[in-house]
């Protein structure tokens, strides 16, 4: 079975410093992986990794994917009190499924 | 651009009672999802839609539940005689047609079985 793992589940952290979130995956026939942000609502959608080696990236948030080691990192510079959120993995998969496989989220707590 | 809708936002019933959550997409989005997520668990896949066709069912959907989407626009979930393991949030996502599409989520629906 596809399964996403995420680690660490929480983390506390005080403004102003880096934090790197993992995610590793065992999904049958890979196609791409993605991170959300989840507030108290919607999930919202940060990036799309499907090659390896190649970073993305958006203001202090960056991300890279490993196809070999099978995993991503989810790298947050300069942390602010805005940041704190639960942060969630998830995968395509190939054969014809348009279903994201998610990870339990990392829940993340920068405190002034 | 509005997102997507989802309505009600949250849903209070007594156990074995019925009830129809609505999702309203993107406008240009082909693709419907329908998620269940519960508190410390990352969303679940429950169904999906390419248009008015639903293409895709979890096994996490018992007979219990029934998703349309007549028009190929707005979607709605059914539960019928609700159980407590029912209670979570249900959220709605929609993309584009085309590999590798990101989805884009509702704010949910949150379902307390009394």
């Amino acid at each position: 079975e596809d399964k996403v793992v995420q680690s660490p589940l929480s983390l506390v952290v005080h403004e102003g410093d880096t934090v790197t979130l993992n995610c590793s995956y065992e999904v049958t026939n890979f196609r791409s992986l993605l991170w959300y942000k989840q507030e108290k609502k919607a999930p919202t959608f940060l990036f799309m990794l499907t090659s390896s080696g190649i970073e993305k990236k958006s203001g202090r948030l960056s991300s890279i994917l490993d196809k070999k080691e099978l995993f991503s990192i989810l790298n947050i510079t300069a942390t602010q009190t805005g940041d704190s959120a639960v942060y969630l993995c998830a995968t395509y998969t190939q054969g014809g499924s348009e279903k994201l496989v998610f990870g339990k989220g990392m829940k993340l707590t920068v405190n002034p | 651009d509005t997102g997507v809708s989802q309505d009600p936002r949250h849903k209070i019933t007594k156990r074995g009672q019925n009830v129809t959550f609505r999702c309203d997409p993107i406008s240009e989005h082909n693709r419907l999802y329908w998620y269940r997520q519960t508190l410390g668990q990352g969303p679940e896949f429950l169904t999906y839609f390419q248009n008015e066709a639903q293409l895709e069912k979890s096994r996490l959907l018992s007979d219990r539940f029934s998703a349309e989407r007549p028009k190929g626009s707005f979607s709605t979930l059914e539960i019928q005689r609700t159980e407590q393991g029912d209670s979570a949030m249900y959220l709605c996502a929609s993309s584009e047609t085309g590999s590798n599409q990101p989805q884009h989520f509702g704010d949910g629906t949150r379902l307390s079985i009394l």
